[in-house]
């Protein structure tokens, strides 16, 4: 079964600085892999998606996540957060199901001025 | 293109009542995929919907349903409420590319 696992709860890093969001996979075949972000009471949002292709993959508000296939890693980065970023981060593949993403557990960013 | 949108926003039931979501998809997206979120289970698939027809179906009791209409819009239903139903229920359109995009969720809370 095709699941992903995102091993820090919670990330803390002072507005500036570099954040970065691990997700780890394990998927069979080849894995299509995504990161959404929620603000509070509000649904997710779409930030980025891997398919295929270039192993760095550039999504919205100046987020990338870098594909490794030999560490099974598709971690989310941004080279300087802004305090606007703290939120809950969920990293996600698609299930071998239709329409069927599995998610992590999220991680919740906390960007501090 | 407007997003997807989700109503109610905000519902409070009773254990025991009935309750329906709806959700209408982006324009053009023909897959609907309804999500619970709870703290303690996070983001559980509920069901799927293509073309009117229930493709997939995640673990969930009977007493959640739902349906798609020919206008891709769908509503799901949940009968005979319990307390552990309380949840931010999210709907989420497909692009034809595995990549959904998701309304703002209902908050159901059952008392």
């Amino acid at each position: 079964a095709q699941s992903v696992a995102q091993p820090e709860d919670q990330v803390n890093v002072a507005e500036g600085n570099p954040l970065t969001v691990k997700c780890t996979y394990s998927v069979s075949g080849n894995p299509y892999l995504f990161w959404y972000v929620q603000y509070p009471n509000r649904g997710l949002q779409f930030l980025l998606k891997y398919i295929t292709g270039d192993n760095l993959v550039k999504g919205s508000y100046g987020f990338e996540a870098e594909f490794n296939k030999s560490q099974t890693s598709f971690h989310l980065k941004k080279p300087s957060a802004l305090v606007s970023d703290s939120a809950l981060y969920f990293c996600a593949v698609v299930a071998d199901s239709w329409g069927k993403l599995q998610f992590g557990a999220g991680t919740q960013v906390v960007v501090t001025p | 293109k407007a997003g997807v949108t989700q109503t109610p926003r905000y519902l409070i039931k009773t254990r025991g009542q009935q309750v329906t979501l709806s959700c209408s998809p982006i324009s053009g997206h023909r897959s609907v995929s309804w999500y619970q979120q709870t703290p303690g289970q996070g983001l559980q698939f509920l069901f799927e919907y293509f073309s009117e027809t229930q493709r997939n179906k995640g673990n969930f009791p009977g007493r959640f349903s739902g349906r798609q209409f020919s206008n891709s819009r769908s509503e799901m239903n949940v009968s005979t409420l319990e307390l552990g139903d309380s949840a931010l229920y999210l709907c989420a359109s497909e692009d034809g590319t595995d990549t959904q995009y998701f309304g703002p969720g209902t908050r159901l809370t059952v008392l």
